[in-house]
């Protein structure tokens, strides 16, 4: 079974700062596509950032990275520089052959002035 | 361009009617997918159609279908609604099946509450 969890329900960090949202995933595929999508009250869901299972590299997109660890089945997500408009819900996702896409419980995140 | 367009954004139903949400996808996509999200759950799988074929479905009753007209937009159909269904509604599209990891682009959802 595909399943992807996020063990932090809820995240406060202070603007400027650095935090990192942690997601573990679970697949007996060996290529898979791993996203971080944002959404804010809007309700919108935007990608963060994608990473190939198959790229050792880990993804940057501006103030987010990932640290991606294959063997531990392990993606987290940085924000650094934290925005008041990186206050979302935040979730982490996983397919493997676009049929459908697995999303986790989500995080919180809340950023304070 | 576009994004993903749905309609209506928001409504109400009673338990037992019928309701019917609208897509269209990017242009140029021809998979359009369909997920339910419950108040603070993560979005849950329920059809993906390329083609105009049903090409994934999710762990949903037969009362939800879907389909997929010629120029890609997409219809949710649920039927005999529950209490249960109130959900936000996405719809997503990417560019084709084939094209595993392509970027899935959400549009801003539909809400229904069923009373």
């Amino acid at each position: 079974a595909q399943t992807v969890t996020q063990s932090q329900p809820e995240m406060s960090v202070q603007e400027a700062e650095t935090v990192t949202l942690s997601c573990t995933y679970d697949t007996s595929e060996s290529n898979y596509y791993l996203f971080w999508y944002k959404q804010p009250p809007s309700r919108q869901m935007i990608l963060v950032i994608r990473q190939e299972a198959y790229k050792q590299q880990n993804a940057t997109e501006n103030r987010f990275s990932v640290n991606f660890q294959k063997a531990a089945k392990s993606f987290s997500l940085k924000i650094s520089d934290s925005q008041l408009g990186d206050t979302a819900m935040y979730f982490c996702a996983f397919t493997y052959n676009n049929n459908d896409m697995r999303f986790g419980a989500g995080t919180r995140l809340t950023v304070k002035p | 361009d576009a994004g993903v367009t749905q309609s209506p954004t928001h409504l109400i139903k009673t338990r037992g009617q019928h309701v019917t949400l609208r897509c269209s996808p990017i242009s140029g996509h021809k998979s359009v997918s369909w997920y339910q999200q419950v108040l603070g759950q993560g979005p849950q799988f329920i059809f993906q159609y390329y083609e105009k074929e049903e090409r994934g479905r999710g762990n949903f009753p037969d009362r939800f279908s879907a389909r997929q007209f010629p120029n890609y937009s997409s219809e949710l159909n649920v039927n005999a609604l529950l209490l249960g269904d109130s959900a936000l509604y996405l719809c997503a599209s990417s560019l084709g099946r084939e094209n595993v990891g392509n970027t899935i682009y959400f549009g801003e959802g539909s809400w229904l509450t069923v009373v």
